[in-house]
């Protein structure tokens, strides 16, 4: 069973910064199988990227998502007022799938 | 546009049994897995299980394997999670997703609501 740790648990910084949030596997993803989420308070969580880089529907450019093996990382550029919120990996890899346990952006 | 709408708040006792449902259109709801995650109070997402409506395979997190019951009914598109005899600690917000399937695995690409059950005796 893979085991995601996420890095920092919380992360403070001011709009406008630039955000880089870990996803560190107990051991290598396959094929790079590897989402990032974004869940606001009160609200279901969004995928934001999968396979590792790829972004989905709508995200904006804002956000990338990069890593292979079991060192990932998801960058926000330049924060945005609503980009403060929890963020969580997941591996789809192998099963069981799981998440990791978040990391929090706030101001 | 893909839309997956949850049923409402439940209030149960410990003991009671539950049926919560998700309801899925603007999609081939028999083409595409669909998937549920728990989200205890204050805390993070658990994989819980994905059924593919078509054929009805279900697989589950070996944490929820024997503690939940997924099923899917493809005549109304719609999916659902059940307890038999519910316990305090199933309370949590619990979100019905779509599965993205590829091999083995797969990413939850959109999300219902979510379905808050509070179990209190």
């Amino acid at each position: 069973e893979i085991v995601l740790t996420q890095s920092p648990g919380t992360l403070s910084l001011s709009p406008g910064e630039r955000a880089t949030l870990s996803c560190r596997a107990s051991q290598s993803v396959y094929s790079n199988f590897l989402a990032w989420y974004q869940q606001k308070p009160g609200q279901a969580p969004r995928l934001l990227i999968f396979g590792a880089s790829s972004r989905a529907t709508g995200i904006p450019d804002r956000f990338s998502g990069s890593g292979s093996g079991t060192d990932f990382t998801l960058t926000i550029s330049r924060l945005e007022p609503e980009d403060f919120a929890v963020y969580y990996c997941q591996q789809y890899g192998s099963s069981p799938e799981k998440f990791g346990q978040g990391t929090k952006v706030e101001v | 546009e893909v839309q997956l709408v949850q049923s409402g708040a439940e209030v149960k006792k410990p003991g009671e049994s539950l049926k919560i449902s998700c309801k899925g259109s603007g999609y081939s709801f028999t083409k595409n897995w669909i998937g549920w995650v728990r989200q205890m109070p204050g805390k993070g997402l658990e994989w819980m299980g994905i059924i593919y409506p078509g054929d009805s395979d279900t697989r589950y997190s070996p944490s929820f394997q024997g503690q939940v019951t997924i099923s899917a009914d493809k005549s109304i598109n719609t999916a659902y999670l059940q307890w038999s005899s519910l316990k305090a600690s199933d309370t949590a917000m619990y979100y019905c997703a779509r599965h993205q399937r590829y091999g083995s695995g797969g990413y939850f690409d959109y999300w219902g609501q979510g379905t808050l059950v509070t179990v209190s005796s």
